[in-house]
């Protein structure tokens, strides 16, 4: 089945580690997102990337670090800079013609102790 | 990118028809409007999108006013699964970039 698939679904860190969240997408996307979660609020925009070896910063972009090496992989890394890292972590994938659905992974909620 | 305004929250009698307002009066003449929700510790789902003209699928129904600058998103017969925060967002046509989610509407179906 095609989609786009987070993981892990739970991850837990130390503070000051740097952590590296998955995100695997098979639909043949070419752009794809990362957004951040707190409880009770909306999403918000940390990267994205519309092509292959391309992204960009979103509005919330300080302690996070991504790369597009493939066209179905977009990795997040929240790095030890990121002074509140615990939140519900979203991906996203959508094609680049206009018009057109995004499709959301299942999240992963992170904490760090 | 165009800005919307929703409510924050709306209640809705099971069975009956929800009706979530959306303004988007900066919306410029490609942006489309989309509707996601999103259930309790889920990732948001895609419901329906529209440029200009009505739409309708099995989830909903979009209605755009002849100007653009506010939509309403009808879920014609409401069920407690219905219950989640509804996002309404201008998409620029085109260039996929930023999707940009406001607060969204918190629908409560009652039973």
């Amino acid at each position: 089945d095609g989609g786009i698939t987070q993981s892990p679904k739970y991850l837990f860190r130390k503070e000051g580690q740097n952590v590296t969240l998955s995100c695997e997408q098979n639909l043949n996307h070419d752009a794809m997102y990362w957004y951040r979660q707190d409880p009770g609020q909306g999403l918000r925009l940390i990267y994205y990337s519309q092509i292959v070896n391309d992204f960009q910063k979103g509005d919330i972009a300080e302690g996070y670090s991504v790369s597009r090496e493939k066209k179905e992989s977009f990795p997040l890394t929240v790095t030890s800079a990121q002074k509140n890292p615990t939140a519900f972590y979203l991906c996203a994938s959508s094609t680049q013609v206009g018009g057109t659905e995004a499709f959301f992974g299942q999240g992963t909620r992170l904490t760090v102790v | 990118d165009a800005k919307t305004t929703q409510p924050p929250s709306m209640d809705c009698a099971e069975g009956r028809a929800a009706n979530l307002p959306c303004n988007h009066s900066t919306i410029s003449g490609n942006e489309y409007v989309y509707w996601y929700r999103q259930i309790h510790s889920q990732g948001p789902q895609y419901i329906i999108h529209g440029l200009k003209n009505n739409e309708t699928n099995e989830m909903a129904s979009l209605i755009i006013t002849e100007d653009r600058k506010s939509s309403t998103l009808i879920l014609p017969h409401a069920t407690l699964r219905d219950t989640a925060v509804y996002y309404c967002i201008a998409k620029p046509s085109g260039n996929t970039g930023k999707l940009i989610f406001g607060q969204g509407t918190t629908l409560q179906v009652k039973p």
